[in-house]
């Protein structure tokens, strides 16, 4: 079946730092990708759809200039963190569509801004 | 404001039973209704689709949809402690797939 590859897996680091998270379809090619935050005991929330090429958009109360994001191929999107504070904490996730509204996800990533 | 309400939990039954997990959604135009589990710490997995009225079987487990009612639910026969996870009820609105809403998840606990 479509694998969604989402790299690190965990990551830690400090305030003010930047982190790119990486996500890629391995088997199929993904024109269309997303990017969900999820908080403990808390639901997934969509921050914003990668498209292939163009701009990102980014869902209401997302900071687009925080949270970049770029996809560069049918294969790869990337979600950069910028300036990230202890309140960013949280598991991202990527996902790709791969069937009739089907979404696969990736593994997710955790990120702990101390 | 769409939205799909679940019962947080946690939904408790003991081992071999069916657990039966409910979810609503507001958006009448929705056509595509999805159940995930998770498990703590883990990343989303697919259980289950629908997308017509009535049910849906796959093994131990069983969609039903309820459009009219706007109501989808899903039970696990012969639950097992393997189970034991969050079960997430997707939609997709009428916007399209880029538009899936999540429930907040129902716990379900297995009691061996």
């Amino acid at each position: 079946g479509a694998v969604v590859s989402q790299h690190p897996s965990w990551v830690i680091c400090k305030s003010g730092t930047s982190v790119k998270i990486e996500c890629r379809s391995l088997d199929f090619q993904a024109t269309t990708m997303f990017w969900y935050r999820q908080f403990p005991k808390q639901s997934l929330m969509l921050m914003a759809t990668s498209n292939e090429g163009s701009k990102a958009t980014y869902e209401q109360g997302v900071e687009k200039d925080k949270f970049l994001i770029n996809h560069a191929s049918l294969t790869l999107s990337t979600l950069t963190v910028t300036s990230a504070h202890p309140e960013d904490s949280s598991f991202y996730i990527c996902s790709a569509g791969t069937g009739t509204n089907v979404l696969t996800f990736g593994a997710g990533s955790r990120l702990t801004v101390l | 404001q769409k939205e799909v309400e679940q019962n947080s939990g946690p939904l408790s039954v003991p081992e071999g039973a069916i657990a039966s997990l409910n979810c609503t959604y507001s958006d009448r135009g929705s056509q595509s209704f999805f159940w995930y589990r998770q498990y703590s710490g883990k990343s989303p997995e697919l259980i289950m689709s629908i997308y017509s009225n009535g049910d849906k079987e796959d093994g131990r487990f069983t969609a039903q949809l309820n459009k009219a009612s706007q109501y989808v639910s899903l039970l696990i026969r012969d639950s097992q402690p393997s189970d034991s996870a969050t079960y997430l009820c997707a939609v997709v609105n009428s916007g399209g797939y880029q538009k899936v809403t999540f429930g907040t998840g129902t716990k379900l606990q297995v009691i061996p």
